[in-house]
């Protein structure tokens, strides 16, 4: 079965330059979020789309914008990138009809030197 | 004070053991609730969902105690393969947003050896 598909998997930035997160939903589901998750920390949401628009907002830097395309995949723009940025992003998705269970992309790895 | 409080562990158990993971949540209104397990440097992955009644998968056992704002996995029989950070996750619902997002406890980190 197709999965949250996530690009690219790794990404090394240097501190200001800008960073751009792409994640492909699973076919149908129509709910994506964004997770930041640091070195030994858990998972911190991010932001949220429901039919491609924003429906909630957790703590995501200003520097940081998102939205979620006609064709329902999504992406994360990163700029003034700073070195507390390096973490691994998660795309996650979900059908909200269902019990809501989200599904993980594989994650992308970004690390600013 | 954190939406999902956890065992910090780590957990070292051998082969066979049983073991109890803890969580606590603070917003009463949560409505959902779940464990993911995360290998790692991997994503994470739905272990179960927690219903009020109690739930049990072969060897996993969830429990959710609504007043007490609690919620428990129990694993029994131990294998080594059930090594990893299991993740305590809420679904709560605030004001403004469309759909309820999901909270994550730290994690508590899981080591069974033989």
């Amino acid at each position: 079965a197709a999965g949250v598909i996530q690009s690219p998997r790794h990404l090394i930035k240097e501190k200001r330059e800008t960073a751009t997160l792409k994640c492909y939903p699973i076919p149908r589901h129509d709910t994506v979020y964004w997770y930041q998750q640091g070195p030994g920390q858990d998972p911190q949401f991010l932001i949220s789309f429901y039919e491609k628009m924003q429906s909630d907002k957790g703590s995501i830097p200003d520097r940081f914008s998102a939205q979620q395309f006609s064709d329902y995949h999504s992406e994360l723009n990163m700029s003034s990138l700073e070195l507390g940025d390096s973490a691994l992003y998660f795309c996650a998705s979900s059908f909200e009809e269902n019990t809501g269970e989200l599904f993980f992309g594989e994650g992308s790895r970004l690390t600013v030197l | 004070r954190k939406e999902v409080e956890q065992d910090p562990g780590p957990f070292n158990v051998p082969e066979g053991a049983t073991v109890a993971f803890n969580c606590t949540y603070s917003n009463s209104a949560s409505q959902s609730f779940f464990w993911y397990r995360q290998d790692c440097r991997k994503e994470p992955k739905l272990l179960m969902s927690v219903y009020s009644s109690g739930n049990e998968d072969g060897r996993f056992t969830a429990q959710l105690n609504r007043a007490s704002q609690y919620i428990s996995l129990l694993i029994r029989d131990s294998k080594l393969s059930d090594s990893a950070t299991y993740l305590c996750v809420v679904r709560g619902r605030d004001r403004g947003s469309t759909l309820g997002r999901l909270y994550f406890g730290r994690g508590t980190q899981l080591t069974v050896w033989p």
